[in-house]
């Protein structure tokens, strides 16, 4: 257990809809990250957010959007949905966002099926 | 553009071998590399590290190279076990600043007992 939660595990929604997928991080990391994981591109990282602000933006579509709340939980928030957004959604997590590298600690993943 | 590259989606290995999972990179930016490993329905797992500077990197039975000039790196499980059955990804980092992973694709490990 990495000590990152996700929820839902699961989720099913039809195309054009908008769902949430929520992320709490270890106790005391700051930085949250979003990776998407599909079948034909493997992981890829799409947002992270180090004590409430955006730090740094990757493949993410306009689409999406995520936040991080003062408590340090965040959010990651899919609207428009297409067919090829299903995929594997993880969140990780580390300590710090700052000169060095920090383990970065993943959830279990939302498993996202659009029909 | 795939900027870290695992050519090898499967390989199988006996009980008691060396396991050799491979990984190349194109961005010359990289400085610091990862190795994760995952089973299924779980998220990734940190393995093993190694940072441009150095060549080699050991913990117990796992062992990363890289090669800078041949921009490879390679994880080598010795002696493989079947708990080490899982997908192994080879990942990197550009540096200061964000720290984001790039994964290569992932190569699937099954240790045959």
């Amino acid at each position: 257990d990495s000590g990152v939660t996700q929820t839902p595990k699961h989720l099913i929604t039809a195309t054009g809809q908008r769902v949430t997928l929520r992320c709490s991080p270890r106790s005391g990391d700051l930085s949250v990250y979003w990776y998407q994981q599909s079948l034909d591109q493997g992981l890829q990282f799409l947002i992270q957010y180090y004590n409430g602000e955006e730090r740094a933006k990757g493949n993410i579509l306009e689409r999406f959007s995520a936040q991080q709340f003062p408590d340090l939980h965040s959010e990651l928030n899919l609207s428009s949905l297409e067919l090829g957004d299903s995929a594997l959604y993880f969140c990780a997590s580390s300590e710090l966002a700052g000169e060095s590298y920090n383990e970065q600690f993943f959830g279990p993943g939302t498993r996202l099926t659009v029909l | 553009d795939q900027q870290v590259k695992q050519n090898s989606p499967s390989l199988s290995v006996q009980e008691g071998r060396i396991s050799i999972l491979n990984c190349d990179y194109t961005n010359s930016m990289f400085d610091y590399f990862l190795w994760y490993k995952k089973y299924p329905a779980e998220g990734p797992t940190f393995l093993i590290s190694i940072s441009s500077i150095k060549d080699k990197n050991e913990d117990g039975r796992f062992t990363v190279f890289l090669n800078k000039s041949a921009k490879h790196l390679s994880l080598h499980i010795v002696p493989s076990q079947p708990g080490d059955s899982a997908v192994y990804f080879c990942a990197a980092i550009s540096g200061a600043g964000s720290y984001q992973l790039t994964f290569g694709k992932g190569t699937k490990l099954s240790v045959i007992p």
